[in-house]
């Protein structure tokens, strides 16, 4: 298996709803990424997870929060959103080093929409 | 910090011509730069890598110290080279993979 999968693939909420966005990878990849990408715009690097530690956090507001449970796993809740949090999310993995060691797998994304 | 910078949002060639897709960078250390792909409807991907100095799919790119740049060439484009190109780069920080903004190559037939 050499995907990574994102669930849901749309989300629709309110700005007092509380939600979590779901990634699962089965390919012994130990660093996990979440991008945040608006339309039109690259991917920006939200937080990064190296073996199940939060190793980067790119100083995003605090109504995203990451969970790492396990290695296979990696979650993003979320809480009290605002419109303009409305984006694709993406999750990637990858070896343990990071980009300098391997490819970053990317999975679909979570296209979210915050009203 | 770390920065990319791809100076062509759209490329459109017709298919059989060069095709050249810049990329400068901005870091002080020695950087690893990456070419990711996405063809339409699916997934971001890893197309190549500097240090692996190969050819994927006929496009090759080389890591120009000199002049900050990792610029990606094909001698011949094709139709299914149509998609959306970001180039990345990867510090010293080893995690952090920061992309350009995105060229859109439109290869016309």
């Amino acid at each position: 298996d050499t995907e990574v999968t994102q669930t849901p693939k749309h989300l629709v909420m309110g700005m007092t709803n509380k939600k979590s966005l779901k990634c699962e990878q089965h390919m012994g990849h130990r660093a996990m990424y979440w991008y945040k990408q608006k339309a039109k715009k690259p991917p920006e690097l939200m937080f990064v997870y190296s073996y199940e530690k939060l190793s980067i956090n790119e100083s995003v507001p605090s109504r995203f929060s990451p969970e790492c449970p396990n290695s296979s796993l990696l979650n993003l809740h979320l809480h009290a959103l605002q419109p303009e949090d409305s984006a694709l999310y993406l999750c990637a993995s990858s070896l343990p080093g990071g980009p300098n060691t391997g490819e970053l797998f990317f999975g679909e994304g979570s296209r979210l929409t915050v009203l | 910090a770390q920065r990319v910078t791809q100076p062509e949002k759209l490329l459109s060639v017709f298919k059989g011509a060069p095709v050249e897709l810049k990329c400068n960078y901005s870091y002080s250390g020695s950087p690893e730069l990456f070419w990711y792909v996405q063809y339409s409807r699916q997934r971001l991907q890893l197309l190549l890598r500097h240090i692996s100095r190969e050819s994927i799919k006929g496009f090759t790119a080389d890591l120009n110290k000199g002049e900050t740049s990792f610029h990606l060439k094909k001698p011949f484009a094709q139709e299914e080279d149509s998609a959306m190109y970001y180039c990345a780069l990867s510090g010293q920080a080893g995690n952090m993979l920061t992309f350009g903004g995105g060229t859109r190559l439109m290869v016309k037939p």
